[in-house]
């Protein structure tokens, strides 16, 4: 079974600047997806990123990068240029690639406050 | 585009109360899921149905059932409610194939309490 472990239950940044959400994971397999999801206080999942195993290039969106380190099993979030509307809980989460029946398993989340 | 809809967004039950929570999705997905959310836990997987007229347990399925109605809609069972159901659920679909998982897509939540 796989793990999703998220050491940091809260976090928070000044406006404008960089953070980073550390997130690790536990599996035996080699192909497999891993996302940050996004939830608002409208508790709304919104995807952020995803990232897939087979790619060594990390993903980048707009402001939302990722760290991906297959071998440390490591998948950390940057945000940069961080905006108040960035204030939420964010989830980290595993996906195995499979034909029938995708399973997603979440970390515990950080909530992320960004001040004005 | 409406994508994922849950009825309803809140509900307030009594013990041994039972209920159904609906969710519809629009966007022609062939795998549905339910998930509970409870604080510090993330979210956990109740059940799933990745095709029509196919269901299966996921992580936390006692006290609850499901149905797949049809490609479209996948409820949720709560027979006799119990307090530790108090939960915010989640309903989710994504298109599967053979090579390509599209990321899940999420209904609004159904917060609901169970007095």
């Amino acid at each position: 079974a796989q793990t999703v472990t998220q050491s940091q239950p809260e976090m928070s940044v000044q406006e404008a600047e960089t953070v980073t959400l550390s997130c690790t994971y536990d599996t035996s397999e080699s192909n497999y997806y891993l996302f940050w999801y996004k939830q608002p206080p409208s508790r709304q999942m919104i995807l952020v990123i995803r990232q897939e195993a087979y790619k060594q290039q990390n993903a980048t969106e707009n402001r939302f990068s990722v760290n991906f380190q297959k071998a440390a099993k490591s998948f950390s979030l940057k945000i940069s240029d961080s905006q108040l509307g960035d204030t939420a809980m964010y989830f980290c989460a595993f996906m195995k690639r499979e034909t029938s029946g995708s399973r997603l398993t979440f970390g515990e989340g950080t909530q992320l406050t960004v001040n004005p | 585009n409406a994508g994922v809809t849950q009825t309803p967004k809140f509900q307030v039950l009594k013990t041994g109360q039972s209920m159904t929570l609906q969710c519809a999705q629009d966007m022609n997905h062939n795998s549905m899921y339910w998930y509970r959310q409870d604080p510090g836990m993330g979210l956990r997987l109740i059940y799933y149905s990745a095709s029509e007229g196919t269901t299966d347990k996921g992580e936390v399925p006692n006290g609850y059932n499901v149905s797949r109605l049809n490609k479209r809609e996948f409820s949720l069972r709560l027979e006799s409610a119990a307090p530790s159901q108090t939960s915010v659920y989640f309903c989710a679909s994504e298109r599967q194939t053979s090579s390509y998982n599209s990321p899940l897509h999420f209904g609004n939540g159904t917060r609901l309490t169970v007095t």
